[in-house]
Formats: C-alpha cells, sequence, structure tokens
C-alpha cells in the first residue's frame, strides 16, 4: 500500500463546474497535508494546507480533512482551463522524523472548453 | 533575484560519469531538499538538509552525494551516473519561521538530467 495514494486520471470536467480530487494516507500519525499545482514542465506550487478536520476555503478552492477515514480531498470551483495541471497531495509524517513531506502522484486534470 | 534556482538546467550526461547539480536559494532558509520525479512514481526526497552541514538521507539515496556548506547552496552529486538517474530533478527550501507544521516547501524549477 502506497503511504498517499491518488487517482492517476486523467479527470475531466467542463469549464465552470467544480472538480473534486481525492487523496488517501496510511499514516494515522500524519498530521499536515498539502495540495501542490504542477503544471507541465513546471515545479510544484503550494495551492492549499489543511491541519485540522473539517474546510478550508481559499478563493475558488478548498481543502476537506476526514483524519478518521485519512482522506483529504480539493474541491476547485469554478474550474478554468488554467486550473488543467497535475495536482499533487502532500503529507507530513510524524514517523521518522526531518520534516519530510511524503507525496502523491498526482491526478491530472483536465478543464474542458 | 530572489527565490531558488537550479543549475544546469538541461544536463546529458554518459552512465559512469560525475554529475553535480547546484541549488542555490536567497531566502536564508534552514532547510533544503533535493527530489526526484519520475512518472509512475511521483516526487521522491532523496536527501534533505536541516541546517548547514545537517544533512539526512531521504527515501532514494543510493549513488547519490550531498553537502551544505553553506546556507544558501545544497549541491546534489551523482557519483557515477546510472541510466536509471535519468529524471526531473527538483530541489526545494522551507524556512523554520511560524510552527513546523506549517510545511510550506518552495520548489526551484528543476532540472532535467539524461543519462545515456
Amino acid at each position: 500500500q502506497k503511504e498517499v495514494e491518488q487517482n492517476s486520471g486523467p479527470l475531466s470536467v467542463p469549464e465552470g463546474a467544480i472538480a473534486s480530487l481525492n487523496c488517501t494516507y496510511s499514516d494515522r500519525g500524519s498530521q499536515s497535508f498539502f495540495w501542490y499545482r504542477q503544471y507541465s514542465g513546471k515545479s510544484p506550487e503550494l495551492i492549499m494546507s489543511i491541519y485540522s478536520n473539517g474546510d478550508k476555503e481559499d478563493g475558488r478552492f478548498t481543502a476537506q480533512l476526514n483524519k478518521a477515514s485519512q482522506y483529504v480531498s480539493l474541491l476547485i470551483r469554478d474550474s478554468q482551463p488554467s486550473d488543467s495541471a497535475t495536482y499533487l497531495c502532500a503529507v507530513i509524517r510524524l514517523t521518522g522524523g526531518g520534516n519530510k513531506l511524503t507525496f502523491g502522484t498526482g491526478t491530472q486534470l483536465k478543464v474542458e472548453l | 533575484d530572489a527565490g531558488i534556482t537550479q543549475s544546469p538546467r538541461y544536463k546529458i550526461t554518459e552512465t559512469g560519469r560525475q554529475v553535480t547539480l547546484m541549488c542555490h536559494q536567497t531566502w536564508s532558509h534552514s532547510y533544503m531538499f533535493w527530489y526526484r520525479q519520475d512518472l509512475g512514481h511521483g516526487l521522491r526526497l532523496i536527501y534533505y538538509s536541516a541546517a548547514a552541514d545537517i544533512t539526512d538521507k531521504g527515501e532514494v539515496p543510493d549513488g547519490y552525494v550531498v553537502s551544505r556548506s553553506k546556507t544558501e547552496n545544497f549541491p546534489l552529486t551523482l557519483e557515477s551516473a546510472t541510466r536509471s538517474q535519468t529524471s526531473v530533478y527538483f530541489c526545494a527550501s522551507r524556512g523554520t519561521s511560524g510552527a513546523l507544521l506549517n510545511n510550506e516547501q518552495f520548489f526551484g524549477p528543476g532540472t532535467r538530467l539524461t543519462v545515456l
């Protein structure tokens, strides 16, 4: 079982729709969760972080965390073609220390006109 | 320019050669990281450093060497390059201000390395 799992996609949504990206993690001790966006040929950039159960909203983005189910999601409202990218889920593990992030393999999102 | 830079951006080398990838950040961040990104594997941590002269292994350290004599630089050396080390390499950094859990890492632009 991978430590952080994401559906590789591609996930295709029409422009203006809500895109829902999901991520599960195996380590119950994980404390912090991050969503990075990566355009093709570019480096990852942080778009959302969440530490507590529930929802966190930032503009068109909402991160949702459910620690009991070991599940974190990212909702993108009013999806735009510019949102087309790969979205990486990342978590911090308590075990092993070192302040290290563990990444999922990413979900490719395509927003279609 | 402020930020995190990597050089070279593209590199082609041959099996057995030594290659050094450079990473430089201007934020005086304490933490620096090296990742490789491959299809099907995502980003995997190679080495990281908590401060100058403090380094530690990540998930896939074999075949790589790092050093950190200055806070702003974190070079990654492939001592004897192999074809399996063909990948895109990203350097990242993070400061220590704020809560420990606010692990906002900033990534460099990446180096695309091809080993023939």
